[in-house]
This record gives structure tokens, sequence and C-alpha cells, in this order.
């Protein structure tokens, strides 16, 4: 069975504050898959990042940095001088090799505080 | 132009009544998928199909029927509606890429409220 963790439920900090969400994943499979969505208070779902189990960099994209770890099974997820447009809800979710399901986890809200 | 799109965006209507939701894609996916995501946000996957064929079902009942008519369509619809059917409903696609998990590319959702 698989499952993801996001034990954070909410997130408060002031801009331009660094911040970082925490998943912590289960899977019994080697091949799996892990994404970051963020879902802003307009409702939507966008797609921030994917990641297989084979590649373990860590990668950066402007304020934002994702750190995988599989020695912890922990997919986190920084954000670097954090903006009131960062406020959203962030998703944190699990795949394997075919089977193309995600699971998600419980989401952290976060709150950037201007 | 809109990847994925979902009509309506809100869906208001009496407990008992039959409404569909529908989501087109132009992104080119072979799969397509329904997820539900409750008050307390939480996001779970109902259906998923690729190229007009069931591929997920996840214990849903039976009053929900997808329908795909071709591959870059997915219709929702439910039957008999009941109050504990109010949440956001959001269709997704994918490419399918041969097992890999291919990133899911969500639509605006569809808000649906039972009264």
């Amino acid at each position: 069975a698989q499952k993801v963790t996001q034990a954070q439920t909410e997130i408060s900090v002031v801009e331009k504050e660094d911040v970082t969400l925490d998943c912590v994943y289960e899977t019994r499979d080697t091949t799996y898959y892990l994404f970051w969505y963020k879902q802003p208070p307009s409702g939507e779902l966008v797609f921030l990042i994917r990641r297989n189990s084979f590649d373990e960099q860590n990668e950066i994209s402007g304020r934002y940095s994702w750190n995988f770890q599989k020695s912890t099974s922990s997919f986190n997820f920084t954000i670097t001088a954090s903006q009131v447009v960062d406020s959203a809800v962030y998703f944190c979710a699990l795949s394997y090799f075919g089977n193309e399901k995600l699971t998600f986890g419980t989401g952290t809200r976060l709150t950037i505080i201007p | 132009d809109t990847a994925v799109s979902q009509t309506p965006k809100y869906l208001v209507t009496q407990m008992g009544n039959d409404k569909s939701i529908k989501c087109e894609q132009n992104l080119g996916h072979d799969t397509m998928y329904w997820y539900k995501q409750d008050s307390k946000k939480f996001l779970k996957i109902m259906f998923s199909y690729n190229n007009k064929e069931l591929i997920i079902n996840e214990t849903v009942p039976n009053r929900f029927s997808p329908k795909s008519p071709d591959k870059a369509h997915l219709n929702l619809h439910i039957n008999s509606l009941e109050l504990g059917d109010s949440a956001v409903y959001f269709c997704a696609s994918s490419q399918d890429d041969g097992g890999v998990t291919d990133t899911q590319y969500f639509g605006p959702g569809t808000r649906l409220t039972v009264l």
C-alpha cells in the first residue's frame, strides 16, 4: 500500500522568510514517482515537479527547491524568500510504475504574512 | 488555450437529481482521470480511462458513471445525487508512457453542491 504523509497541516511565515514543507512517503515499489502540486485560493491544481525514484538529485527552480532522500523516504519542498503569492495549499503525491493513480497527502496550507 | 477544461465550474442541485460534468483536454493525452476533493481538501482518485477504456475504478458508488466518447473527453454522470456527493471534482489528463507515470495536468475543478 502506498501512503503520503504531510504532517504539517498549516504553516504561517512572514514574507521573505524561507519555509520548508515536509513530505514522507511509503511504498514497496522500487520504481515510483513523486509530485508536488500547488492549490492557490482560486482552487485550481498547479503542477510543480515530478521526480522518479532513480533520480535523487535535488532540483532548484527559481525560489523553489526540492530535496529527495530515499534513505528517509522524504521529498521536501523549500520556498526561499517567500512571497504572498506563495500562499496556497501544497500537496505531495506518489504513484508507481504501471499504476498511474496518484496518492495524495493531506496537504499543507501555507500562509505568507505580508 | 486551456489545456484541460471542465464545465460547469459550479453546480448546485437538489438531492435525488441526476447531473453531468464534462471534461475536455486538448493536450493529445491518452489517459484521463476524475478525482474528488472533499471539504477537508483530501484528494482521491475515482476513475481513470486510457484511450476510452476504463483502467481504474476506485470503489466508487455505481451512481457515478464515467463516459469517454473519445480520448479527448471524459464526462462524469452522477445519478440520484446525495448530500455526501458535495465536493470539488477535478478532471486530469496525462500521456500514456508504457507504465511510466507521466505528469497529470488538472482542470480547474467543478464545485458540486447538493442541497
